[in-house]
């Protein structure tokens, strides 16, 4: 079965380290998106990509960074850890003509 | 800016209650509006609504789309403990693929 796929689960890094999330999705998806949750923030676009090569900011991407090479991943970046960071990261991923996003279980990231 | 307001944050009911989530928005230019059942892991796809104001159904939820009132209601009738969790609604923009998210009612419910 297709699916979407996030490693590792749970991270705990410190301040300043660069820290890399995975995302992977077998749904063979153009539309990749990365967000986090935070209390009382509901779901925040960090960045999305709509096909390999592009990558678009969304509007909490400072501190972050994507890159997408291929259909199958989206990894996100976190170049200088920062307490600010500490979150549950989620992927999802569309088809290019649907809006429905299917979400990868997360990962939960803190830094000391 | 595009704007998503979920009310109430928090609701607490006894099983077998019915419940009314609000979503209301100012959103410029939206196709859909998307409500998104999250219990202790990553959001599940419940209903997807359009502009046509088509009221959705599926078991024992139902949704709609207001547009004069630039709104939409999730109701859950004959609640079961199962259907506590955070329920989302977002609005995918048109001409672009990306969800602007409201922050989310907490439902929990009693035995």
């Amino acid at each position: 079965d297709a699916e979407i796929t996030q490693s590792p689960r749970h991270k705990i890094t410190e301040t300043g380290r660069q820290v890399t999330l995975a995302c992977h999705q077998t749904w063979n998806h153009n539309n990749m998106f990365w967000y986090r949750q935070d209390l009382g923030h509901g779901l925040r676009l960090i960045h999305y990509s709509y096909g390999v090569q592009d990558t678009n900011k969304g509007e909490v991407s400072d501190g972050y960074s994507v890159s997408r090479s291929n259909t199958e991943d989206l990894p996100l970046t976190l170049e200088s850890a920062a307490s600010s960071q500490t979150s549950v990261y989620f992927c999802a991923s569309s088809e290019s003509t649907k809006g429905e996003q299917y979400f990868g279980p997360g990962t939960r990231l803190t830094v000391t | 800016e595009d704007k998503v307001v979920q009310s109430p944050l928090s609701l607490v009911v006894h099983e077998g209650d019915t419940v009314t989530l609000n979503c209301s928005y100012e959103v410029t230019n939206f196709r859909s509006l998307l409500w998104y059942k999250q219990e202790k892991k990553a959001p599940t796809f419940l209903f997807m609504l359009t502009s046509s104001g088509i009221e959705k159904k599926s078991g024992r939820l139902s949704s709609i789309l207001d547009k004069k009132e630039l709104s939409s209601i999730l109701n859950i009738t004959a609640t079961q403990t199962g259907d506590s969790a955070i329920y989302l609604c977002a609005f995918l923009l048109q001409g672009a693929q990306k969800l602007v998210f409201g922050q989310g009612t907490r439902l929990t419910i009693n035995p």
